[in-house]
């Protein structure tokens, strides 16, 4: 099992660029999260799925954020445009379900706004 | 809001065991306690729940208070690479996400 796999690593941007940071779920998962992790503010749920839907996009923090699930095996965290306090380390996670216990990060993808 | 409580950081030598506590006074009583861990660097990562009772797995051992208003997690043999983040959480074992609160910093001193 490879694990839930995000890309990019590393991203470093430009104030005002579109960002695109990519998730890819742990085969046969069916529910992934969104998590920002700062120093200030520790790691924050942004918007989860369960199924492919959108359950809860509470915690994004604003128009500029948008986040899809096409289908079971790929997820985006969309930025547009970005801002140097989007700077961040951006982690997705999946489970089987959204009533189950484990969560399976992915390496994260830290994110620079210039 | 994170509805636990735990020290910022903890010392722990290696080989012996850590401890590490929560409180959780407001705990519910359909509320699991779980624990995870994130190293540098890293996601966070499952180690262990429970309701009530006290549990074991490979990692840990998780001892959770009669009233369940506290627990404490046990690294029966810490090692150096057992040095991260641990948190807390209580949640509803149901449709509710896992929301983190800020940890606790333990170091494994060789």
């Amino acid at each position: 099992d490879a694990g839930v796999i995000q890309s990019p690593r590393h991203e470093v941007t430009e104030m005002g660029q579109e960002v695109t940071l990519r998730c890819k779920p742990i085969s046969g998962h069916n529910s992934l999260f969104w998590y920002r992790q700062t120093m200030m503010r520790g790691l924050e749920l942004l918007i989860y799925f369960n199924n492919n839907v959108p359950i809860d996009d509470s915690g994004m923090p604003e128009d500029r954020f948008s986040a899809k699930m096409p289908n079971a095996s790929f997820s985006t965290l969309k930025i547009q445009p970005s801002e140097p306090r989007d700077s961040a380390v951006y982690f997705c996670a999946s489970s089987r379900t959204t009533t189950n216990e484990k969560l399976f990060f992915g390496s994260g993808t830290q994110l620079s706004v210039l | 809001d994170a509805k636990t409580t735990q020290p910022p950081s903890m010392d722990c030598a290696e080989g012996r065991a850590a401890n590490l506590p929560c409180n959780h006074s407001t705990i519910s009583g359909n509320e699991y306690v779980y624990w995870y861990r994130q190293i540098h660097s890293q996601g966070p990562q499952y180690i262990i729940h429970g309701l009530k009772n006290n549990e074991t797995n490979e990692m840990a051992s998780l001892i959770i208070t009669e009233d369940r208003k506290s627990s404490t997690l046990i690294l029966p043999h810490a090692t150096l690479r057992d040095t991260a983040v641990y948190y807390c959480i209580v949640r509803v074992e149901g449709n509710t996400p896992l929301v983190f609160g800020k940890g606790t910093r333990l170091s494994v001193i060789a």
